[in-house]
């Protein structure tokens, strides 16, 4: 079955500077990649997905990268603010009727002021 | 639409004590899922369904079981709980397995004594 390798664990980075959350997958037929956004005390909401059919998909701050051959994507998020501080987590899929969606064990982000 | 509601938020059980954990969705999704959430090891699933009448096993079954009796419910039972059951649950729905983003419920934080 698939697995999602998920790095760092925990990331700081500094009010304004960019963070890179790195994910491996195992399945080569997986062609769905969300990232989920986990606030204090909330559910996981979803920030963004890319399907196989694209390499890069941005939303203002947020982007995110995706290499099949390689197998793996990645977060960007850029000018870091203070409310971007959560878990995040990243997922594959590859789309069948019964599949579902393995996801990684999550990065802590903490944006310092 | 108020989305996935779950209750209760909170709950303290004794080891070998019963209980559901009620989930409850409003956007007519087909899809239904319970995972469970332990510190720093991601999300897990427990059990999923496609559609009223039908539930599947995911990663984590052992200790727990599910009904779909209607499309918007789909309650998790403990029968007996164990120490090992204490975790955070989510319930979360979608409209189609197939690359379609899930809504999560705020969760249930478990604790079995």
């Amino acid at each position: 079955g698939e697995n999602v390798e998920q790095h760092p664990s925990t990331l700081s980075v500094q009010e304004g500077d960019s963070a890179v959350i790195k994910c491996t997958y195992s399945d080569s037929a997986s062609n769905y990649f969300p990232w989920y956004k986990q606030e204090l005390g909330k559910g996981p909401q979803l920030i963004i997905d890319i399907r196989s059919n694209v390499g890069e998909k941005k939303d203002q701050r947020i982007a995110v990268t995706l290499n099949k051959t390689a197998k793996h994507f990645s977060l960007h998020i850029t000018e870091t603010q203070p409310e971007d501080s959560a878990v995040y987590f990243c997922a594959a899929s590859t789309g069948n009727r019964d599949d579902k969606i393995i996801f990684g064990k999550g990065t802590r982000l903490h944006i310092l002021p | 639409n108020a989305g996935v509601t779950q209750t209760p938020k909170f709950r303290i059980l004794k080891i070998g004590q019963s209980m559901t954990l009620q989930c409850t969705q409003d956007m007519n999704h087909n899809y239904m899922y319970w995972y469970r959430q332990d510190p720093g090891m991601g999300l897990k699933l427990i059990y999923y369904s496609v559609g009223a009448g039908i539930t599947d096993k995911g990663e984590v079954p052992n200790g727990y079981n599910v009904s779909r009796s209607t499309t918007e419910d789909f309650p998790l039972r403990l029968e007996l709980a164990a120490p090992s059951q204490t975790s955070v649950y989510f319930c979360a729905s979608s409209y189609h397995a197939r690359g379609n983003e899930q809504f999560f419920g705020p969760g249930t934080r478990l604790t079995v004594l």
